[in-house]
């Protein structure tokens, strides 16, 4: 199961990018990187999902070096709105993953 | 809407009374987790089922306990409250068994408060 490390906590103007790393030294073979945003009283939400290179949809891009060791999620233009936690969850859920989230990363967008 | 339903959305409740946490995947996934989020903390992974049977448990209590039905709604029993099990109990369904590239989807979770 790969372990995942965010930082705790990012701050952020509106407009600015907000780029969060996610470390998974212990990233395996068949594992995807998937980011969630959560709002407070929340489910979580999906955002994106990849496996390696980069990865963009309406909302965001994700950068993942060849080693896949860590993972980049890429926020444009942020705005109030975008203030939330973000998780970065890895894993492969073959014969009963737990799919375990990290701590996540908690961004406060400013005026 | 992920297109997971929880219910109740709010529950309160005494110590030591038992109540039941339930849940509808979205159409057509086999999978569903439950997860518990106390109050300004992470998601902790209690258990999966797929297809009706059991396929992870993580941290779940012994006072707490899951099924999952043939019609692949899925049930949490929590037993005993404690005050210390308020928290909200998010429902999250996928797919397959989670397997890569499986994207789980989150419920709006169920608010349980034990006074």
């Amino acid at each position: 199961l790969a372990k995942t490390t965010q930082p705790i906590s990012m701050d952020s103007y509106e407009g600015q990018e907000v780029n969060i790393t996610c470390s998974h030294n212990n990233i395996a073979t068949n594992d995807y990187i998937t980011w969630y945003q959560q709002f407070p009283s929340q489910g979580p939400r999906f955002i994106i999902q990849g496996y390696k290179t980069k990865v963009t949809n309406e909302v965001a891009s994700l950068f993942i070096p060849a080693d896949r060791k860590s993972s980049t999620l890429s926020l444009p233009r942020v705005s109030l709105s975008d203030t939330a936690v973000y998780y970065c969850l890895v894993g492969d859920g073959a014969a009963g993953n737990k799919l375990t989230f990290g701590g996540g990363t908690r961004v406060l967008v400013k005026p | 809407d992920s297109g997971v339903t929880q219910t109740p959305k709010h529950l309160i409740t005494a110590t030591g009374q038992r109540v039941t946490l339930r849940c509808s995947p979205r159409s057509g996934d086999l999978s569903v987790y439950w997860y518990q989020q106390s109050l300004d903390q992470g998601l902790q992974f209690l258990i999966q089922y797929y297809n009706g049977e059991e396929r992870a448990k993580g941290n779940i209590l012994e006072r707490f306990s899951a099924q999952q039905f043939p019609d692949l709604h899925s049930e949490l029993n929590l037993s005993s409250l404690e005050l210390g099990d308020s928290a909200l109990y998010f429902c999250a369904s996928s797919a397959g068994q989670g397997r890569s590239g499986n994207t789980i989807y989150f419920g709006e979770g169920s608010w349980l408060t034990v006074v």
